[in-house]
């Protein structure tokens, strides 16, 4: 597709419950982001991967996140026995090869997805 | 540690007056910032961004951002504002060497007929 595409825009889970977000980057796209954006907030950073290697997961809140890329391409980010405070909106980003030396890339800009908006009651 | 500081939580402007949108920063060497906007439902749209060079960004939509690296500000502005311009906006920031982005808290931008 012509953007990044994220799934489902939205979920409601019940306490306990475990969640997998679905992340379809742009084609091409090496390095890939989720964010987490709380209601009224900016989006704050949870992990990075370049093609399939996770590089930072220090913005992941407990060990209930987990997120792969395994293929380099589509991302899953999964919540374990979800908790309220998990509700949010979870952004996926994907851009050109940032962090690699030279090109056009290492200056890019993220594209977002438009979201995977999670509700825990 | 690299961070954004978005003073205003809210602007409002009639249409057809300029619009400014204040947004300061802190980071480690020099920056590259970004600004996005979000409409209600939906992602982060790209703005403008400041790599190197001239100090004023054009950008879309008529959008345009002053880096100014003595008072680590980069203010996004439109000299004629349209209802169609509300929305929320977003400072970003990102070291040189790094690959982070940084938000700031955003900032709704109202524009009354």
């Amino acid at each position: 597709g012509a953007g990044v595409s994220q799934s489902p825009r939205y979920k409601v889970a019940k306490r306990g419950q475990d969640v997998a977000l679905r992340c379809d980057p742009i084609s091409g796209h090496v390095s890939l982001f989720w964010y987490q954006q709380a209601l009224g907030q900016g989006p704050e950073f949870l992990t990075y991967f370049q093609n399939e290697a996770q590089l930072d997961k220090s913005g992941l809140p407990s060990d209930r996140f987990f997120a792969e890329r395994p293929e380099g391409s589509v991302s899953t980010l999964k919540i374990q026995r979800t908790q309220k405070e998990d509700s949010a909106v979870y952004l996926c980003a994907s851009s050109l090869a940032l962090g690699l030396t030279g090109g056009r890339g290492k200056t890019g800009e993220l594209f977002f997805g438009e979201g995977s908006r999670l509700t825990v009651l | 540690a690299q961070s954004v500081a978005q003073p205003e939580d809210q602007v409002n402007v009639a249409e057809g007056n300029p619009l400014t949108v204040k947004c300061t920063y802190s980071v480690s060497g020099n920056p590259y910032l970004f600004w996005y906007v979000q409409y209600p439902n939906r992602g982060l749209q790209f703005l403008l961004k400041y790599i190197t060079g001239d100090n004023l960004v054009k950008g879309s939509y008529g959008f345009e951002a002053e880096f100014n690296k003595s008072q680590t500000s980069f203010h996004l502005k439109k000299p004629s504002a349209l209802v169609s311009d509300s929305a929320l906006y977003f400072c970003a920031v990102r070291g040189r060497n790094d690959y982070k982005l940084s938000f700031g808290a955003g900032t709704t931008v109202t524009v009354r007929a």
